[in-house]
Order: structure tokens, then sequence, then C-alpha cells
């Protein structure tokens, strides 16, 4: 079975800092992992996603994500945090029978 | 496009009322999910289609929770005789295909369907 655990329910940074979110999943098969986003009363949007082949992905927004197998982690990071980045986060692995699952989310607030 | 549409955006029911929300996919896009968002629990699956079957429905919470879809198409999720702890966002998402391919199952999810329940 798939699961999916994200380190830290809130997140603070300063407008123009690092933004690192963690993430690390579990999974007996090689797993579709994504990060999808929730603006303040929006629906979910993907940012990135990883299925095979280069291990960094570039998403929207200047976020980009590293899949590492012997860590089994996907931690998503952004060099230069924006006010407009302000959102809840959510990792989330794909499962062998086709349904997300997903992370219990991280709220990021970005400080001017 | 059009994305994924939802109906209604909000309800409002008393308790022990049915409900019925409505979805309406990204056309083409063979697998349609339904989640729910709450407070105490995240988001959770709740059943998929695959064309009109489907194939998993570990996640429906009750007896009280089924779903249909006709013509490959439109959804709906029907919640009878509705509790207090129903009340959440309900999340449609659609993606072309189930599984693999390069997409890789990328989901694209409707604005929800706010459900409370009083």
């Amino acid at each position: 079975a798939q699961s999916v655990t994200q380190l830290g329910s809130h997140v603070s940074v300063s407008e123009g800092a690092l933004v690192l979110l963690r993430c690390n999943y579990s999974s007996s098969v090689p797993p579709y992992l994504f990060w999808y986003v929730q603006y303040p009363n929006q629906g979910l949007q993907l940012l990135l996603k990883y299925t095979t082949g280069a291990t960094l992905v570039k998403g929207i927004n200047g976020f980009e994500a590293e899949f590492k197998k012997s860590e089994t982690s996907f931690h998503l990071t952004k060099p230069s945090a924006h006010m407009s980045d302000a959102a809840e986060y959510f990792c989330v692995v794909s499962s062998n029978t086709g349904k997300l699952i997903f992370g219990q989310g991280t709220t990021l607030q970005v400080k001017p | 496009g059009a994305g994924v549409s939802q109906s209604p955006s909000n309800k409002v029911t008393e308790k022990g009322k049915d409900v019925e929300l409505r979805c309406d996919p990204i056309s083409g896009h063979t697998a349609l999910y339904w989640y729910r968002q709450s407070l105490g629990q995240g988001l959770e699956f709740l059943i998929y289609f695959q064309g009109n079957s489907a194939p998993d429905k570990s996640g429906l919470p009750s007896d009280r929770f089924s779903a249909e879809r006709t013509g490959g198409s439109v959804s709906t999720l029907t919640i009878q005789r509705t509790q207090q702890e129903d009340s959440a966002v309900y999340l449609c998402a659609s993606s072309l295909v189930a599984l693999g391919g390069p997409s890789g199952n990328e989901q694209y999810f409707g604005p929800g369907t706010r459900l409370t329940v009083t």
C-alpha cells in the first residue's frame, strides 16, 4: 500500500527566502508522485509531477522537486518565495489502482 | 478548453435528507474520481470510475454513499440520510486514463461542492 507523509503542517518563510516543503512516501511499486497546490478558496492545481526519467522535475511558478528513491523523498523547493506562494501544498502518490493518496498538507506562509 | 465542473457549488441540507452532487469531467477523459476534503480527515479518496464501471469503491465511508456514471461522462454522488459528519467539500477529478501513460494519471480537479449538513 502507498502512503505519504508531509513533514510540518505549517511552514513560514520570509519573502525572497528559500522554500522547502518535505515529503516522504511509501510505495511497493515505482511511484507516480505529484505536488498539488490549493490557493485560498480555490481548487486544487497541479504544480509538478514525477513519472519516470529525470529525477529533478520542474513545475509551474518556479517550483521544482527531486525524486530520491534511496531516501523515499520528493521534497518541493523554490529558491525565492513570493507573497503569492502562500497556499496549502499537498504531496501526492498515485496508487496502483489509479487513485491519488494525499499527504496531510503543508500550509505555507510568506512573510513580507 | 473547459475544465471539470461541479454543481452545486454550495449545498446546505438538513440532517436526514438525501443530496445529489454532480460532476462533469473534461471531455474525453475516461477516468473520473471523487474525493472528500474535511478539516479532520484531509483529502480522502471515495470512488473512481473507468468508463461507466467503478473498479474501486473502497473509499466510500458507508452504504449511505453511492455514485454512478452514465455515458462515460457525467457522474452523480448521492448521499442518503445525511449526517453532520458528512459536511465537507466534495471534489471531483478526471484524467485521460486511469493508469500509466506519459501523463502518469495526472488528474484535473473541479472547484468542489461544499456540503453543510445542519
